[in-house]
């Protein structure tokens, strides 16, 4: 199984919603890191886990708060977002932190704010 | 920062043709990567180059790192429709403490007409 498989495909939420997206892996990977990706742009780092812990934040608003419940599992829980967070939200994930030129990159999640 | 800087921004070609893009940056990498990336969905690891010369062929793609370790390109022997598609250079930083990050350049558009 070499899949991070990414939940849900499409959702659209309004302003005032309290919603969250889930990634899962198991590849025994112990790095996970969620992007952001607007159209036609390249994917910009949000979070980076490493061995359920919160290694890298890169300075992203705290209405996106991250999870890593478990070494297979990260969520992105998302509140009072704006139109303009919608976007491609993508999770990965590699062996180790070291290693994230070799991350395997789940489909998206396509977020649509209303 | 290190930046990665991507060319040409957009091309279209017709099928059959060769063509060359390039990846290049004033930055040193420990290793780049590049990604294809479809619509709606995450990027799909094509290959990681990491010694400075280096040249690696997945069918007809063939890659190069630089002699430096700045710059890569890529190369496509008789473009097929399905190589459409976004390709994405990504450089792993040589420096300690950022080797977690991934410097991904804005992306190559690649419209191979049939």
């Amino acid at each position: 199984d070499t899949e991070v498989t990414q939940t849900p495909k499409h959702l659209v939420m309004g302003m005032t919603n309290k919603k969250s997206l889930k990634c899962e892996q198991h590849m025994g990977h112990r790095a996970m890191y969620w992007y952001k990706q607007k159209a036609k742009k390249p994917p910009e780092l949000m979070f980076v886990y490493s061995y359920e812990k919160l290694s890298i934040n890169e300075s992203v608003p705290s209405r996106f708060s991250p999870e890593c419940p478990n070494s297979s599992l990260l969520n992105l829980h998302l509140h009072a977002l704006q139109p303009e967070d919608s976007a491609l939200y993508l999770c990965a994930s590699s062996q180790e932190l070291g290693q994230a030129f070799l991350a395997f990159f789940g489909q998206g999640t396509r977020l649509t704010v209303v | 920062t290190q930046l990665l800087e991507q060319s040409p921004q957009f091309l279209s070609i017709q099928e059959g043709e060769n063509l060359t893009v390039y990846c290049n940056s004033s930055s040193v990498f420990s290793s780049l990567q590049w990604y294809r990336q479809e619509p709606g969905e995450g990027p799909v690891l094509l290959v990681t180059v990491v010694t400075g010369g280096e040249v690696k062929k997945l069918k007809r793609l063939t890659f190069q790192f630089g002699d430096a370790r700045k710059d890569s390109s890529l190369h496509i022997t008789a473009a097929q429709p399905g190589d459409t598609g976004l390709y994405l250079c990504a450089g792993l930083s040589t420096s300690t403490g950022a080797n977690s990050k991934l410097t991904f350049g804005k992306g190559i558009t690649l419209s191979v007409r049939p």
